[in-house]
C-alpha cells in the first residue's frame, strides 16, 4: 500500500517571501501522479499543480513549482512570492496508474497549515 | 454552473440514528467519491463507484453505505454502526482519463449529538 508522509505539521512566513512544503511517500509502483491541492478556510479542495511520475521536469503553475525527486520519492512544493490569499491547508496527494477507470484513488498526506503573515 | 454540490453543508444527528449526505455533480463525470476528513488527518477514502450500479469499498467502509443509480448522483448513508461519525465529508468526482484530477463539492460537516 502507498503511504504519503508530511513532517511539516504547521508553517509561517511573511508575505512576499518563499515558502517550500514536504512530502514523501512511498510505493512500489513505477507509474504514478503525484498531486498538491490546496483547502482555504472554506474547506474547497483545490488542485495547485500536478506531476507525472514519468516526467524528469518539474511541474510549474505560475508562483508554484515542484521539486520532484522520483528516487529519493520526494515532492516538494515551493510558492513563490508568498500572498495572504496562499493561507490554507495544503495536501500531498498520491495516485497509482490503473487501467481501471475510477480505481485511480488518492492517497493523502496528513497536510500542512501554511500561514501567510501581512 | 458545472460543479459538485453536496447538501447539506451542516448536519446533526442523534446517536443511534442513520443519516444520508448528498453529492450530485452535473460534470458527466463517470468515477465518485466519498472522503472523510478529521483533524490533523488527510482524507481517507470511504467508498468510491466507477460507473452507475457499481461501486467498491475504499479505506474505511465499515458502518457507511452508499448506492449509484444515476451517474449524476452519489449518496452516503452514515449508519448507526459507524462508531466515530463526526467528521468533514467530502465528495469527488472525475473525469475519463488516465490522468485526470479529481475535483471536489464543498463538503458536509456531520455532527452527532
Amino acid at each position: 500500500a502507498q503511504t504519503v508522509t508530511q513532517s511539516q505539521p504547521e508553517m509561517s512566513v511573511q508575505e512576499a517571501e518563499t515558502v517550500t512544503l514536504s512530502c514523501t511517500y512511498d510505493t512500489s509502483e513505477s507509474n504514478y501522479y503525484l498531486f498538491w491541492y490546496k483547502q482555504p478556510p472554506s474547506r474547497q479542495m483545490i488542485l495547485v499543480i500536478r506531476q507525472e511520475a514519468y516526467k524528469q521536469q518539474n511541474a510549474t503553475e505560475n508562483r508554484f513549482s515542484v521539486n520532484f525527486q522520483k528516487a529519493a520519492k520526494s515532492f516538494s512544493l515551493k510558492i513563490s512570492d508568498s500572498q495572504l490569499g496562499d493561507t490554507a491547508m495544503y495536501f500531498c496527494a498520491f495516485m497509482k496508474l490503473s487501467f481501471v477507470q475510477g480505481a485511480q484513488k488518492l492517497v493523502f498526506g496528513q497536510g500542512t497549515r501554511l500561514t501567510i503573515n501581512p | 454552473d458545472g460543479g459538485i454540490t453536496q447538501s447539506p453543508k451542516y448536519l446533526f444527528r442523534k446517536e443511534g440514528q442513520n443519516v444520508t449526505l448528498s453529492c450530485e455533480q452535473n460534470l458527466n463525470h463517470d468515477a465518485m467519491y466519498w472522503y472523510r476528513q478529521d483533524p490533523g488527518q488527510g482524507l481517507r477514502l470511504i467508498y468510491y463507484s466507477q460507473i452507475v450500479n457499481d461501486f467498491q469499498k475504499g479505506d474505511i467502509a465499515e458502518g457507511y453505505s452508499v448506492s449509484r443509480e444515476k451517474k449524476e448522483s452519489f449518496p452516503l448513508t452514515v449508519t448507526s454502526a459507524q462508531k466515530n461519525p463526526t467528521a468533514f465529508y467530502l465528495c469527488a468526482s472525475r473525469p475519463t482519463g488516465e490522468w485526470n484530477e479529481q475535483f471536489f463539492g464543498p463538503g458536509t460537516r456531520l455532527t452527532v449529538l
